[in-house]
């Protein structure tokens, strides 16, 4: 088990720029997540996967933002034309959908930074 | 929609003393509560999870304790040493969906 992993962990840009950011879950866990946590503040969750499909999205995930999890591994989150208040640290996590309520145990990833000049 | 709320925002201990934390939210529909470690510029580590059938978890020197009704959970750190300086934060799963909705977090600084 080799935890949850995130790349980059640190992407600076120009306001503007397109950014994507892969997560690789525990290789057995179903469900993914995806938070955004600015300086100071608790994460805010953003959207959700079961397996391949999309089943949230927050209202914080406007138009510029999109996810993906092709074939229910890994995931990617875009950000087109970012704006300064994008910069902010984006988490990954992922659980177990089935099993006993422990299973629901969402692990975190190392993040990543993004910061927008 | 849920509010979790942690007080105090910051803490300084001298090295050996029990650490107190709370947590307080305000749907007490929930599935279960995680607390996290977060040190600076990193991720989460999941220290605890309690279910919302449990009254407390605990784990080595971390007690933590959930009154659902009351809408409060407490994590206390036993004999805290500098390496407990970080960041911790609750998280409250409700009952009927999978997000995660998070306090702010308390930080933690134990002097040596």
């Amino acid at each position: 088990d080799t935890g949850v992993s995130q790349n980059p962990r640190h992407k600076i840009t120009k306001r503007g720029q397109n950014v994507t950011f892969r997560c690789d879950p525990i290789s057995e866990h179903n469900r993914l997540y995806w938070y955004r946590q600015t300086l100071g503040q608790g994460p805010e969750f953003l959207t959700y996967f079961q397996n391949e499909a999309q089943l949230e999205k927050s209202r914080l995930l406007s138009d510029r933002f999109s996810a993906e999890r092709p074939k229910g591994s890994f995931s990617t989150l875009e950000i087109q034309r970012t704006e300064q208040g994008d910069s902010a640290m984006y988490l990954c996590a992922s659980s177990l959908a089935e099993g006993s309520p422990q299973d629901n145990e969402q692990f975190f990833g190392p993040g990543t930074r993004l910061t927008v000049l | 929609k849920q509010e979790v709320t942690q007080i105090p925002a910051a803490l300084s201990v001298p090295e050996g003393e029990n650490l107190v934390l709370n947590c307080s939210f305000t749907d007490s529909a929930i599935y279960n509560l995680q607390w996290f470690r977060q040190d600076p510029g990193k991720g989460l580590t999941s220290l605890l999870l309690i279910q919302s059938s449990q009254r407390e978890q605990t784990s080595g020197r971390l007690n933590a304790s959930l009154d659902k009704s009351s809408g409060r959970s407490t994590l206390y750190i036993a004999a805290s040493q500098p390496g407990d300086s970080a960041t911790y934060l609750c998280a409250v799963r409700p009952q009927d969906d999978y997000k995660l909705s998070f306090g702010a977090g308390t930080t933690v600084t134990v002097r040596a």
